[in-house]
């Protein structure tokens, strides 16, 4: 079975400072998706990245960076010099590999604050 | 370039009714999903289309639910006979149907049964 636990329910910042979204997850799966999406008040999953098992690269796009870790199976999320713009319920979430069928399996979501 | 479309945005049922929710899907894509999001909680899956094809239902949580998509593009979820516990947000999403296409989601609808 599949599980991804976000162990934080509420998290708030004050604008600019860092912020890492936590992220970990079970999977009897050798090769396997990793999923971060967003979803503001508007209600819209709005994709953010999807990282595959095999690569173990850290990545970065502008103030965003994730880090894998599959020795620890965790999936972290770091927004730099965060802005109110970035407040919204972050999902982490965890598909099979191959075909086109992405059941996905989110965990509950980090709600994020970033006030000014 | 319009997104995933679903309608109703919001739907209010009284217990025992009928409903029936609509997604429209990007143009073109192939792959269509249903996902239940409770208050609170990440979405869970219901169902994948590949075309109108239903290749996965498994998430279904009853018998009183059913999905459809007859010509490949807009799709149905219908829940029967509505309980309180049906309340909750459902998400529509497409993709292109390629290892590599990520999914597209809508902005739900949401269904509160009283």
């Amino acid at each position: 079975a599949q599980k991804v636990t976000q162990a934080q329910t509420e998290i708030s910042v004050v604008e600019k400072e860092d912020v890492t979204l936590d992220c970990v997850y079970e999977t009897r799966d050798t090769t396997y998706y990793l999923f971060w999406y967003k979803q503001p008040p508007s209600g819209e999953l709005v994709f953010l990245i999807r990282r595959n098992s095999f690569d173990e690269q850290n990545e970065i796009s502008g103030r965003y960076s994730w880090n894998f870790q599959k020795s620890t199976s965790s999936f972290n999320f770091t927004i730099t010099a965060s802005q109110v713009v970035d407040s919204a319920v972050y999902f982490c979430a965890l598909s099979r590999k191959g075909g086109s069928n992405y059941k996905l399996t989110f965990g509950k979501g980090t709600l994020l604050t970033v006030n000014p | 370039g319009a997104g995933v479309s679903q309608s109703p945005r919001y739907k209010v049922a009284k217990r025992g009714q009928d409903v029936a929710l609509r997604c429209d899907p990007i143009s073109g894509h192939v792959s269509l999903f249903w996902y239940q999001q409770a208050l609170g909680q990440g979405p869970e899956f219901l169902t994948y289309f590949q075309n109108e094809a239903q290749l996965d239902k498994s998430g279904l949580p009853s018998d009183r639910f059913f999905a459809e998509r007859p010509e490949g593009s807009v799709s149905t979820l219908k829940i029967q006979r509505t309980q309180q516990e049906d309340s909750a947000v459902y998400l529509c999403a497409s993709s292109l149907g390629q290892g590599n296409s990520p999914l597209h989601f809508g902005n739900g609808t949401r269904l509160t049964v009283t």
